[in-house]
């Protein structure tokens, strides 16, 4: 079975500084990993994936993720965050192939001030 | 781009009543997930389908059922609610695993 851990429930953080949300996960075999976005009252947007290749991804809105096989670990940064950036990230992991469902982590919710 | 569809939007609903909830993928994905979140919840894999047949069943509760149907629509039937069943139910589709699953906006239903 598949789990995932956000170590940070709310990460407070002031415009325009760096932040790092926090994902690990516990897997028995290889996986894919993404990190979705849900804005107040709204759906999960798709910010990034890992599937294979380069550990570095980059996502829309100018976040990346590192993929850290001997941390079990998929960290979420942003160089400069925005106000906009307020939102809850959930972390979420599945196996490698065509249907298989997310495991999502409780969710770290980013509050950005001014 | 076309996203997915989900109706209704909001649903209020009594105890004991039963609720359809319905999505309409991405046009060409194959596979559909329905998740549940609670208030303040991770979402919660509930059933998926893969080329109109059962996929993966996760933690969907017996008073619930769920199809898809030929055009890919695919419908969650939700029976004799509690009030528990009060979330936010959110439809997800796929062309395949690597690509990622995309959301719709999800169906809130409250059950008073």
């Amino acid at each position: 079975a598949q789990s995932v851990t956000q170590l940070d429930s709310q990460v407070p953080v002031f415009e325009e500084a760096p932040v790092e949300l926090r994902c690990n996960y516990s897997s028995s075999v290889s996986v894919y990993l993404f990190w979705y976005v849900q804005y107040p009252n709204q759906g999960l947007q798709l910010l990034l994936k890992y599937l294979s290749g380069s550990t570095l991804v980059k996502g829309i809105n100018g976040f990346e993720a590192e993929f850290n096989k001997s941390q079990t670990s998929f960290h979420l940064r942003k160089p400069s965050v925005h106000i906009s950036d307020t939102a809850e990230y959930f972390c979420a992991v599945s196996d490698p192939w065509g249907y298989s469902t997310l495991t999502f982590g409780k969710g770290t919710m980013l509050l950005v001030s001014p | 781009a076309a996203g997915v569809i989900q109706s209704p939007r909001h649903l209020i609903k009594e105890k004991r009543e039963t609720a359809t909830l319905k999505c309409y993928p991405i046009p060409r994905h194959d596979t559909v997930y329905w998740y549940q979140q609670g208030p303040g919840q991770d979402p919660q894999f509930l059933i998926s389908f893969y080329e109109k047949m059962q996929s993966d069943k996760g933690s969907i509760p017996d008073r619930f059922s769920a199809q898809q149907f030929s055009d890919y629509h695919s419908e969650l039937n939700m029976s004799s609610l509690e009030l528990g069943d009060s979330a936010l139910y959110f439809c997800a589709s796929s062309l395949d695993g690597s690509r990622g699953q995309y959301f719709g906006p999800g169906t809130r239903l409250t059950v008073t």
